[in-house]
């Protein structure tokens, strides 16, 4: 059975510096690798898709980079904005379904 | 642009009501989902459908009861509530191909059941 985890489950950083989120996963079976955004009260929306043959995905200032030997993802988010305060989400697809992290939760401080 | 809207926000209802959630998308997206988001479980699937009329059990479905009538609408079916069904219950759509699509979800129904 997959597992997706996310360490840390919080992080405070301040605002304008460069961060990365991690993201592992246990069965390297899988086809896809997504991002996502959440905020409070909130859906999910989706941030970065990486395909199982890419090794990184960019937009704007998020890059997300995936080993799928190694069954780990990062998400590196540049030059940070009070914005951006939200929790993260890793979710891997195999087996036509989404397994999802708990997520990190991310606050930006001005 | 994509859409994906659940009928309730909030919803409070008493033990033992049989309570309807409901999910409605624009996107002609075969598959869609229906997941349960607690704290510190992250998001747990409960049941999703490939196609009208069909379902297949998620991680968790106990409980719970969907329907697919039409291809645009996902209903969730708590048979009898009960309070440890406490929960923000998402929805979510994907449209059928090679494991390369986008998901997209819902705002979410945040249920209280006392």
């Amino acid at each position: 059975k997959q597992e997706v985890t996310q360490i840390p489950a919080a992080l405070s950083v301040p605002e304008g510096e460069n961060l990365v989120l991690n993201c592992s996963f246990t069965d390297s079976a899988i086809y896809n690798l997504q991002w996502f955004r959440q905020d409070p009260g909130k859906g999910l929306t989706s941030l970065l898709l990486i395909q199982s043959s890419q090794r990184e995905q960019t937009s704007g200032r998020l890059n997300a980079s995936l080993d799928k030997s190694s069954g780990r993802s990062t998400l590196y988010i540049a030059a940070s904005q009070p914005g951006d305060s939200a929790t993260y989400l890793c979710a891997v697809f195999g087996n036509e379904k989404l397994t999802f992290g708990t997520g990190t939760r991310l606050t930006i401080i001005p | 642009d994509v859409k994906v809207t659940q009928s309730s926000r909030y919803l409070v209802k008493r033990t033992g009501e049989k309570v309807f959630l409901e999910c409605v998308q624009d996107m002609d997206h075969e598959n869609m989902f229906w997941y349960r988001q607690d704290p510190g479980l992250g998001l747990r699937l409960i049941y999703f459908s490939y196609d009208v009329k069909m379902k297949e059990k998620g991680d968790i479905p106990e409980g719970y009861s969907v329907s697919r009538e039409k291809k645009e609408r996902f209903s969730l079916i708590l048979e009898s509530a009960s309070t440890n069904q406490t929960s923000m219950y998402l929805c979510a759509t994907r449209k059928r191909g090679t494991g390369l699509e986008t998901q997209y979800f819902g705002p979410g129904t945040r249920l209280l059941v006392l």
